[in-house]
């Protein structure tokens, strides 16, 4: 079986602070996904992408970017960290013609200070 | 637009109790949805615990079913008879068929006593 890494597990950062936030999968799979939880909210999807190099905007991608520059790795970054944001941050993957199967990891825990 | 629309937790039951975690979705924009359940166990990623994308069928995964219902846009889940095992938080989802795009409930915390 494969395995979806994310690092770190816990991220602290200041107001106003770029913060990147990594993943990485050895399932082989071809789509990957960024979803960001809030408490007490379902997973909004972020970023997303099809194939190495290709990006799609998801829901809440303002204030985000996201980069795929190899299959296995997809990177997302936090352009200015927001006072007091609380979230987690998910990344998953999905094998093709999977029917909608995600694969996840086990979570950034973002807390800005 | 399309939405998931869930029980709110946090749900508390005791062990060997049945459970149900209702679920209704809606699909305006797609025809043919695909309904999921996933969950999060403690200390471990969220994953599938069972997909039907079918209207009418039923899926079944760790004692737990649910069924595809077109005409009532549900997809509630149940068990028979919970176990301590089971505490974790369960989310409800909705996807188009061929679609890259996932959409999520806000997810129900269980906590099963033993």
């Amino acid at each position: 079986g494969g395995i979806i890494t994310q690092t770190p597990k816990f991220l602290i950062g200041q107001e106003g602070q770029k913060l990147t936030l990594k993943c990485q999968q050895n399932f082989n799979h071809d789509t990957m996904y960024w979803y960001r939880q809030d408490s007490g909210k379902g997973l909004r999807l972020i970023y997303y992408s099809i194939t190495e190099n290709d990006l799609q905007k998801g829901d809440l991608s303002e204030g985000y970017d996201a980069s795929r520059e190899k299959k296995s790795s997809f990177s997302l970054t936090v352009t200015s960290a927001q006072k007091n944001e609380m979230a987690v941050f998910l990344c998953a993957s999905r094998p093709r013609g999977s029917q909608n199967t995600l694969y996840f990891g086990a979570g950034t825990r973002l807390s800005v200070l | 637009g399309d939405s998931v629309t869930q029980t709110e937790g946090p749900v508390t039951v005791s062990e060997s109790e049945s459970l149900i975690i209702n679920c209704t979705y809606s699909a305006t924009s797609i025809a043919y949805p695909n309904l999921f359940w996933y969950v999060r166990y403690p200390g471990e990623g969220l994953q599938l615990l069972l997909k039907v994308i079918t209207a009418g069928q039923k899926g079944s995964s760790r004692g737990f079913e649910a069924t595809y219902n077109k005409e009532t846009t549900s997809f509630h889940l149940q068990k028979a008879s919970v176990q301590e095992s089971d505490s974790a938080v369960y989310y409800c989802a909705l996807g188009r068929s061929g679609s890259w795009q996932l959409i999520f409930g806000s997810g129900t915390q269980l906590t099963v006593m033993p």
